[in-house]
């Protein structure tokens, strides 16, 4: 069965620094995406990145990259210079690619406060 | 940018009662589906849909739930007699094609309370 795992309940930074948020995943499916999404205080989900399990390089949008150890099975978020709106749970999930229109399988998500 | 929308924001029922979730998923998106968030837990995928069926449906997705695209913009999702442990936030979301390395984009959500 497919699992994603975020194991820090929660992370603290400061203004400008970049942060980690961890990611591990469990799949025997040989084509499957990672996503990152956001999700701030007021409750909506916003989609961030997005890395393909075929894809050589590692995503990157701005100031999100996507640290993709395909071996390791991690697929970890890097925020960098942090801002004070970044402050929000963030969720890794995972798709599987054995149908169309698939579910996406999420982590339980990691608290990130950013300070000034 | 075009965005997936969801009415009502919030909505509080009575148990036993019927609720109808709406949302206008983005236009040339072809893929919906419904997630849904009890507060402080991970999201869960309820179902999703395509060319007028579903097309995968989660164990929570019980004979309780239905979903419906009842012309070219709405999908809904209909939960016939609300029960307590139905209050969660509900997701919809839309995608362009159905393969795996598609981003699904999701509505703000309907924070449903069942009194």
């Amino acid at each position: 069965a497919q699992k994603i795992t975020q194991t820090q309940p929660g992370m603290f930074v400061q203004e400008k620094e970049a942060v980690t948020l961890d990611c591990t995943y469990d799949t025997s499916d040989p084509s499957y995406g990672l996503f990152w999404y956001k999700q701030p205080s007021s409750g909506e989900m916003i989609f961030l990145i997005y890395q393909g399990s075929y894809d050589q390089q590692n995503a990157t949008e701005g100031r999100y990259s996507l640290n993709f150890q395909k071996a390791r099975k991690s697929a970890n978020l890097v925020i960098s210079a942090s801002q004070l709106g970044d402050s929000a749970m963030y969720f890794c999930a995972m798709s599987r690619s054995n149908q169309a229109g698939t579910a996406l399988i999420f982590g339980k998500g990691t608290t990130l406060s950013v300070s000034s | 940018e075009p965005e997936v929308t969801q009415t009502p924001s919030h909505q509080v029922t009575q148990m036993g009662q019927e609720v109808i979730l709406r949302c206008v998923p983005i236009s040339n998106h072809l893929y919906f589906y419904w997630y849904r968030q009890i507060l402080g837990q991970k999201v869960e995928f309820l179902v999703s849909f395509y060319n007028n069926e579903i097309s995968e449906k989660s164990e929570i997705f019980d004979d309780q739930f239905s979903v419906e695209r009842p012309d070219g913009s709405n999908f809904t999702l209909k939960i016939r007699s609300t029960k307590l442990e139905d209050s969660a936030m509900y997701f919809c979301a839309s995608s362009e094609a159905g393969a795996y390395n598609q981003p699904q984009h999701f509505g703000d959500g309907t924070r449903l309370s069942i009194l």
